[in-house]
C-alpha cells in the first residue's frame, strides 16, 4: 500500500521560505510524477508543480518564479520550497503521486494517492 | 491554461436521490478528466479517472460521462457519506487545473 507522509514548518512570516517534505512508502518511486498541491482555507485546489524520480520538473507559470521541487530518490523523498510567501500563500498543501496509464492508444493521468495535508499559514 | 468551470457551485439533495454534477473544460480535453471526493480536513479522494473508469475501492453508485469539454458525475443514490465537496480535474495539459468545486449538502 503506498502512503505519502508530509511535514514541514506551518507557520511562517512574510517574505520567508516556505519548506515542505514529502516520504514516499511503499510501491515504486520511480515511473511517477510527484506534486505538490495546495488549498487555501474555504476555497479549491491549486496545482503547484511535479518532479519525477530523475528530477524533471513542470511547475505553474503563476508560481513559477518562487518554486522549487526537488527530490531525493535515495530516500523516497521530494520536497517543496515557495520564496518570498505572503498571507495570499495561507493554505494546505498536499503532495500527492501523479500516475499515466496508457490503454487503447490513448491514456490516462490522475492524482491516485495524496498526503495527509500541511496547513501553513503565512502572518507577521 | 484550460479552465474547468463546474455547476451548480453547491447542491442540496436528500438520501436516496440522484445526482449529477456538471464539468466543462474551456478547451477539448480528450477523456483526461478526472473526479474527486473531499470532505472536510481530508485530502481528495479519487472516484473517477478517464472521466469514466471508477477507481478501484468506489462505490458502483459512481459513474462518470463525457468527453471532449463535456462531462458529467452521477450518484445513483446518495448515501450520508456521500455528503462532500467534488472537484473535477483535468490531466490534457501539463499545466494541471481543477473545477472550483460543487458542494453537496443534506437537504
Amino acid at each position: 500500500q503506498v502512503q505519502l507522509q508530509q511535514w514541514g514548518a506551518g507557520l511562517l512570516k512574510p517574505s520567508e521560505t516556505l519548506s515542505l517534505t514529502c516520504a514516499v512508502y511503499g510501491g515504486s518511486f520511480s515511473g511517477y510524477y510527484w506534486s505538490w498541491i495546495r488549498q487555501p482555507p474555504g476555497k479549491g485546489l491549486e496545482w503547484i508543480g511535479e518532479i519525477n524520480h530523475s528530477g524533471s520538473t513542470n511547475y505553474n507559470p503563476s508560481l513559477k518564479s518562487r518554486v522549487t521541487i526537488s527530490v531525493d530518490t535515495s530516500k523516497n523523498q521530494f520536497s517543496l520550497k515557495l520564496s518570498s510567501v505572503t498571507a495570499a500563500d495561507t493554505a494546505v498543501y498536499y503532495c500527492a503521486r501523479h500516475k499515466t496509464i496508457y490503454y487503447y492508444g490513448s491514456g490516462s493521468a490522475f492524482f491516485d494517492y495524496w498526503g495527509q495535508g500541511t496547513l501553513v499559514t503565512v502572518s507577521s | 491554461d484550460i479552465q474547468m468551470t463546474q455547476s451548480p457551485s453547491s447542491l442540496s439533495a436528500s438520501v436516496g436521490d440522484r445526482v449529477t454534477i456538471t464539468c466543462r473544460a474551456s478547451q477539448s480535453i480528450s477523456s483526461y478528466l478526472n473526479w474527486y471526493q473531499q470532505k472536510p480536513g481530508k485530502a481528495p479522494k479519487l472516484l473517477i479517472y478517464a472521466a469514466s473508469s471508477l477507481q478501484s475501492g468506489v462505490p458502483s453508485r459512481f459513474s462518470g460521462s463525457g468527453s471532449g469539454t463535456d462531462f458529467t458525475l452521477t450518484i445513483s443514490s446518495l448515501q450520508p457519506e456521500d455528503f462532500a465537496t467534488y472537484y473535477c480535474q483535468q490531466s490534457y495539459s501539463t499545466l494541471r487545473t481543477f473545477g472550483q468545486g460543487t458542494k453537496l449538502e443534506i437537504k
